[in-house]
């Protein structure tokens, strides 16, 4: 099946630094991917909807200016949590479409995000 | 809002069939019914996914109800590695839009 990469899949950092996930499919095309967080115990949480070549779409409640989307490619994704504090500390978790295939969702493998 | 409801948690024994229910009686005609699961500290996994008719592949089997409120996921033969939070999800055919996670149902899975 298809298959989405995620990277890093754990990342250690102090707080006010940035830290910047990819998300890449290695067999597809992705015109739209997105990008989910899940506390502890809790369900996925869509933060926002990442298209190629153009801007984000944010959820309510998630500063676009905090939690930059970058999706310059139809294979990559790129998630930057600028001025990381310690309540971002979370599980992230980017998913995508095959554009040319059907209607099923790829995950990552998700990266847990400490910050101290 | 999810629009499944699905018992919070079940177990099952190592060998024997896990039955998982979910009700999503406010299904419209064009949506799909879609099940993942997300084991432990990873990505959801996509398991299974129907309309209106059963649906069988080298993971689980789907039984969507006649009247589709209410669908069953089957692991026909449930090992330990099944343990995971498995999410009933209803979709819109053709819909470029993501998936809403519900709570799900923490399956677990004991010898």
């Amino acid at each position: 099946g298809a298959v989405v990469s995620q990277h890093p899949s754990r990342v250690i950092c102090k707080s006010g630094t940035s830290v910047k996930i990819e998300c890449r499919s290695l067999d597809f095309q992705a015109t739209t991917m997105f990008w989910y967080r899940q506390f502890p115990k809790q369900s996925l949480m869509l933060m926002a909807t990442s298209n190629e070549g153009s801007k984000a779409t944010y959820e309510q409640g998630v500063e676009k200016d905090k939690f930059l989307i970058n999706h310059a490619s139809l294979t990559l994704s790129t998630l930057t949590v600028t001025s990381a504090h310690p309540e971002d500390s979370s599980f992230y978790i980017c998913s995508a479409r095959d554009s040319g295939g059907d209607e099923k969702l790829f995950f990552g493998s998700g990266t847990q995000l400490s910050v101290l | 809002d999810a629009k499944t409801t699905q018992p919070p948690s079940m177990d099952c024994a190592e060998g024997r069939a896990a039955n998982l229910p979910c009700n999503h009686s406010t299904i419209s005609g064009n949506e799909y019914v879609y099940w993942y699961r997300q084991i432990h500290s990873q990505g959801p996994q996509y398991i299974i996914h129907g309309l209106k008719n059963n649906e069988t592949n080298e993971m689980a089997s789907l039984i969507i109800t006649e009247d589709r409120k209410s669908s069953t996921l089957i692991l026909p033969h449930a090992t330990l590695r099944d343990t995971a939070v498995y999410y009933c999800i209803v979709r819109v055919r053709g819909s470029q839009g993501n998936l809403i996670f519900g709570k799900g149902t923490k399956l677990s899975v004991k010898p």
